[in-house]
């Protein structure tokens, strides 16, 4: 029962397809995270999300629409994919507010051809 | 904007002790130092974190400075499965965020 969990876990596309990446954590937290790792290795935060509240929006180009249904749940929408999207894509969640420690999922490698 | 400064490696051997370095000169009162570590084709893993005192649990102990302006991990017996890279960060208490640096690139030899 993994505790943060991504769907799929390689997505491999076309430029300018659209595509969705999924994410659930069943460990009760009510703040969720999306990060992405480039080929340099540098980890980024992209959005998090509080309760369902945007509370963090890392200047991220805005065919990038992060979608959270629930508290378990925060998905990540991307429109118009370019090849500069390649890259490692982490969700993650923390509990009781900026103090805790965040848990990651094992990422999503977005392959753009 | 880093506000840590790590080595970018260091090798060790299996079964020692391993100490990871940190400086944070800058580190402000109400700012907390993480441990973070990315194995392989994982996500980030939370390792430990603290803000003025000593502190252990199952996989490491954090020592921080008295002017807490360095601190070391230290892995009591380093395995195999502990090489990865390892970020330090420091982080205001209640802010949402974690930036990550560059890290250390650890690599356990047998």
């Amino acid at each position: 029962d993994t505790a943060v969990s991504q769907t799929p876990k390689y997505l491999v596309t076309q430029m300018g397809n659209d595509k969705s990446i999924k994410c659930e954590q069943n460990l009760g937290h009510d703040t969720m995270y999306w990060y992405k790792q480039d080929s340099k290795k540098f980890l980024k935060i992209m959005f998090s999300y509080n309760n369902k509240e945007l509370i963090i929006n890392e200047t991220v180009p805005n065919r990038f629409s992060p979608k959270s249904p629930d508290k378990a749940h925060l998905n990540l929408h991307i429109n118009s994919l370019e090849l500069g999207d390649s890259a490692v894509y982490f969700c993650a969640s923390a509990g009781g507010g900026g103090n805790q420690p965040q848990h990651f999922g094992d990422g999503t490698r977005l392959s753009i051809l | 904007d880093a506000k840590t400064t790590q080595p970018t490696s260091m090798d060790c051997a299996e079964g020692r002790a391993a100490n990871l370095p940190c400086n944070h000169s800058t580190i402000s009162g109400n700012e907390y130092v993480y441990w973070y570590r990315q194995i392989h084709s994982q996500g980030p893993q939370y390792i430990i974190h603290g803000l003025k005192n000593n502190e252990t649990n199952e996989m490491a102990s954090l020592i921080i400075t008295e002017d807490r302006k360095s601190s070391t991990l230290i892995l009591p017996h380093a395995t195999l499965r502990d090489t990865a890279v390892y970020y330090c960060i420091v982080r205001v208490a209640g802010d949402y965020k974690l930036s990550f640096g560059a890290g250390t690139t650890v690599t356990v030899r047998a």
